[in-house]
């Protein structure tokens, strides 16, 4: 059983340019979060989404970032016109059900590394 | 809101010695959960343990150790003969009933020498 697998590792990207990361969630699981983990931080929530909903993006900045999580593929995040400050690890987490007391653990994936030149 | 607080930055062990991660919360939920993470050198985040708030019994698994007290909203984490293998961050999260975010610490460094 794959876990949450997360690509590319490692996205370089130019001031400017826009960057696309990829998550597919754990076989079974229809929840997924983004969370960034700046240098020297812990992670930070960013958007949480059921397929084709977004949840809750309260974490996400207005402006330049989106995310999607269609009825098929994977979630993407994006971040356009990206900027020195965008540089960080993204790392999306997956789980079955989500809120209330059933609430279910969530799985990280490997992380995507991205760095703005 | 949420917090959690590891007050330790960094620590540094030798082999086989005990070590203790601590973690204290913050929350005016009555539900919630509490979890470790475990994020070694390759970078990926490790799911350790999930404890609910009705629960304050402490676990054990294998060399690890939890001590959960609601009194002190502390969660804090034992590994007994600390290996090289422990090296790492260590992330404590809280998830409380209200919503689905994890909230996390900044982390605990822990370098185990041999």
């Amino acid at each position: 059983n794959a876990g949450v697998m997360q690509n590319p590792r490692h996205l370089v990207r130019r001031r400017g340019q826009e960057a696309r990361l990829r998550c597919s969630p754990m076989k079974g699981h229809s929840h997924v979060y983004w969370y960034r983990q700046l240098p020297e931080e812990g992670l930070k929530f960013m958007v949480y989404l059921q397929k084709e909903n977004i949840i809750d993006e309260s974490g996400m900045p207005k402006e330049r970032f989106s995310a999607e999580f269609p009825k098929e593929g994977p979630s993407i995040l994006r971040i356009q016109q990206v900027v020195r400050g965008d540089s960080a690890a993204y790392f999306c987490a997956s789980s079955q059900k989500a809120g209330g007391l059933a609430v279910n653990i969530q799985y990280f994936g490997a992380g995507t590394r991205l760095s703005v030149l | 809101a949420q917090k959690v607080t590891q007050a330790q930055t960094e620590i540094s062990v030798v082999e086989k010695e005990d070590v203790t991660l601590d973690c204290v919360y913050e929350t005016r939920d009555t539900t919630y959960y509490l979890f470790w993470y475990k994020q070694p050198p390759s970078g990926e985040l490790v799911f350790l343990i999930r404890r609910n708030s009705f629960d304050e019994q402490n676990e054990i698994s294998g060399r690890y150790s939890w001590n959960f007290q609601k009194s002190t909203s502390s969660f804090n984490f034992t590994i007994t003969a600390s290996q090289v293998v422990d090296s790492a961050v260590y992330f404590c999260a809280l998830l409380t009933g209200a919503n689905s975010k994890l909230t996390f610490g900044k982390g605990i460094t822990l370098s185990v020498r041999p």
